[in-house]
């Protein structure tokens, strides 16, 4: 059975510095991996995604993600954070080998202050 | 242009009530879900729907009913109301039932059951 884990509920961080929102999976197959954002009482909106070749991918709004497939990870990222990226944060899995669904993890609040 | 549109956004009703959110997408997608988010923010798939046919159906009261007129069209019928049916709802729509492709979600409907 495929599953991600958020192992933070928040992250707060201060306008200007290195975020990162973290994210682990399982899956028996190949892992295709996705990270969208839900801003307050919106939709949530797709950021960017792996499906294979370079273990950085980049997405929109200068976010980031670093796939390690030895740790089961992929990480989000972004150099410089700021006061409007205040969203909720939501990494989501789908097992390649199998017509399996979008498994969504429980999301990670990130709070940035100015 | 709004890709994924749904209707209600806001939805009261009492208890035994039956209601029906209607959702659109524009993008020229073949495949459209359905997605409950209860108060904690857990997001979870109801159903799936690929060129008008029902392909995912998770473990979901049988008093709730989709129906996809057509391509661009998924609507959730739910019969006999319970408080426990309180959520938000969201649709969403991709490019095939394929793992890879990434999902595109509608603003939400909040229902709340008094």
């Amino acid at each position: 059975a495929q599953s991600v884990a958020q192992p933070e509920d928040q992250v707060n961080v201060a306008e200007g510095n290195p975020l990162t929102v973290k994210c682990t999976y399982s899956v028996s197959g190949n892992p295709y991996l996705f990270w969208y954002v839900q801003y307050p009482n919106r939709g949530l909106q797709f950021l960017l995604k792996y499906i294979t070749g370079d273990n950085l991918v980049k997405g929109s709004y200068g976010f980031e993600a670093e796939f390690n497939k030895s740790q089961t990870s992929f990480h989000l990222k972004k150099p410089s954070a700021l006061v409007s990226d205040s969203a909720l944060y939501f990494c989501a899995v789908r097992d390649g080998g199998s017509q399996g669904n979008l498994i969504f993890g429980k999301g990670t609040k990130l709070s940035v202050k100015p | 242009d709004t890709a994924v549109s749904q209707t209600p956004k806001y939805l009261v009703t009492q208890m035994g009530n039956d209601k029906s959110i209607k959702c659109e997408q524009n993008l020229g997608h073949d495949t459209m879900y359905w997605y409950k988010q209860d108060s904690k923010k857990f997001l979870k798939i109801m159903f799936s729907y690929n060129n008008k046919e029902l392909i995912i159906n998770e473990t979901v009261p049988n008093r709730f009913s989709p129906k996809s007129p057509d391509k661009a069209h998924l609507n959730l019928h739910i019969n006999s109301l319970e408080l426990g049916d309180s959520a938000v709802y969201f649709c969403a729509s991709s490019q095939g039932n394929g793992p890879r492709g990434e999902q595109y979600f509608g603003p939400g409907t909040r229902l709340t059951v008094t």
